[in-house]
């Protein structure tokens, strides 16, 4: 069935190190992968996102990988910062009914501490 | 600006007493989706909806109904809430459901 895993649930990382979230998916046809930021009490919000055509996309001191053979994505963040504590959810599309879906991981709770 | 808005943020009912909690965008995206978020669950998604008059489950659809009778508005209907659907509420809205998911603020709902 359509499934995301991530891992780990909660990471904890001092100030300036670097942090990695995982997610697995299980439909071999999703061909968009992307990860959203959700501050305590916020909505969530798209901060990076990949398609299927490219391995690797970075955007400052974040970065996404692509495994399409494992069928797995990391989210990478470099040099933390406390602003970075929030939880980061990934997501992948599955094709429904002609129609595309996002299903969501369950999410990462991040903590960097100074 | 572009934007969802979802109404109420906050609200606390009794079990059994039917409520709406409202969803709106004003992007002219065809589709829109309903989550309820829970710890350790992620975002699960109750149903969405690829267009007017057109809509699906997703993964937790009971004891939830939807309607789309119009493209800017998708409201999420409880006809008789249970203590189990306490949770947090966000709607979302994309072009084509492919990418560029915008969420509305989140309605954050208590059933005693």
């Amino acid at each position: 069935g359509e499934n995301v895993e991530q891992h780990p649930s909660t990471l904890s990382v001092q100030e300036g190190d670097s942090a990695v979230i995982k997610c697995t998916y299980s439909d071999s046809a999703s061909n968009y992968f992307p990860w959203y930021k959700q501050e305590l009490g916020k909505r969530p919000q798209l901060i990076i996102d990949i398609r299927s055509n490219v391995g690797e996309k970075k955007d400052q001191r974040i970065a996404v990988t692509l495994n399409k053979t494992a069928k797995h994505f990391s989210l990478h963040i470099t040099e933390t910062q406390p602003e970075d504590s929030a939880v980061y959810f990934c997501a992948a599309n599955f094709a429904s009914g002609g129609y595309n879906k996002l299903i969501f991981g369950a999410g990462t709770r991040l903590a960097v501490h100074p | 600006e572009a934007q969802v808005t979802q109404n109420p943020r906050y609200l606390i009912t009794v079990t059994g007493k039917k409520l709406t909690v409202t969803c709106s965008q004003n992007m002219n995206h065809e589709y829109m989706s309903w989550y309820r978020q829970d710890p350790g669950l992620g975002l699960r998604q109750i149903y969405y909806s690829m267009n007017v008059e057109v809509t699906d489950k997703g993964d937790v659809p009971e004891g939830y109904k939807v309607s789309r009778k119009e493209k800017r508005n998708f409201p999420l209907i409880l006809e008789s809430p249970s203590p189990n659907q306490t949770s947090l509420y966000f709607c979302a809205s994309s072009k084509t459901g492919f990418y560029g998911y915008t969420f509305g603020s989140g309605t954050r709902l208590t059933v005693v």
